[in-house]
């Protein structure tokens, strides 16, 4: 199984500009998640989906960000215009269905590192 | 108050002791705790889960939950230098959304 992929690995972009990143969660997961990592913050969830389906996304910091998933293999977490405090590693994890007294294990791909200028 | 707090260290241990790392949570309805391990660079990985009190071995691994004090921890035996890396605990409150503490940093000296 090839994981959670995620691209581009590394993105560096001068403040205002808009930035996309992407996600292809592991082969028939039920749920994707976003979240982005700073030294000063740890590791934030930003918005997770099930089944395609925007579930919470209390964790956006603002309306400059935004994510879709158009189908099951795809999502997208965009931000426009970007500010250099965006600056930190995204990461997109996804597990399967909850089942009762278990506990559904995320996995995380790689990250994107984005540096905005 | 942070929902789920860690020492960020870095703790630093001799090769063979054992590594102590600890963490406690704020909301008294967590369901489920776990650690995961972040190497420099790379992602998180899900190392050891716990849902009831007590302790929880997996092999050099021993992950210890005390609900009444909302307080769990990880213990580390024989550490060895491949451990060095940074531990996450992380919650589990319900409505899918996992609280990550901001990690600690483990150290373990050749």
């Amino acid at each position: 199984d090839a994981g959670v992929i995620q691209s581009p690995r590394h993105e560096v972009t001068e403040m205002g500009q808009e930035v996309t990143l992407r996600c292809k969660p592991i082969s028939g997961h039920d749920y994707l998640f976003w979240y982005r990592q700073t030294m000063m913050r740890g590791l934030e969830l930003l918005i997770y989906f099930n089944n395609n389906v925007p579930i919470d996304d209390s964790g956006m910091p603002e309306d400059r960000f935004s994510a879709k998933m158009p189908n099951a293999s795809f999502s997208t977490l965009k931000i426009q215009p970007s500010e250099p405090r965006d600056s930190a590693v995204y990461f997109c994890a996804s597990s399967l269905e909850l089942r009762l007294a278990d506990y559904n294990e995320q996995f995380f791909g790689p990250g994107t590192r984005l540096t905005v200028l | 108050q942070k929902e789920v707090e860690q020492n960020s260290g870095p703790l630093s241990v001799p090769e063979g002791a054992i590594a102590s790392l600890n963490c406690t949570y704020s909301d008294r309805v967590s369901q489920s705790f776990f650690w995961y391990r972040q190497y420099s660079g790379k992602s998180p990985e899900l190392i050891m889960s716990i849902y009831s009190n007590g302790d929880k071995e997996d092999g050099r691994f021993t992950a210890q939950l005390n609900k009444a004090s909302q307080y769990v921890s990880l213990l580390i035996r024989d550490s060895q230098p491949s451990d060095s890396a940074t531990y996450l605990c992380a919650v589990y409150t319900g409505g899918f959304k996992t609280i990550f503490g901001a990690g600690t940093r483990l150290f373990v000296k050749a």
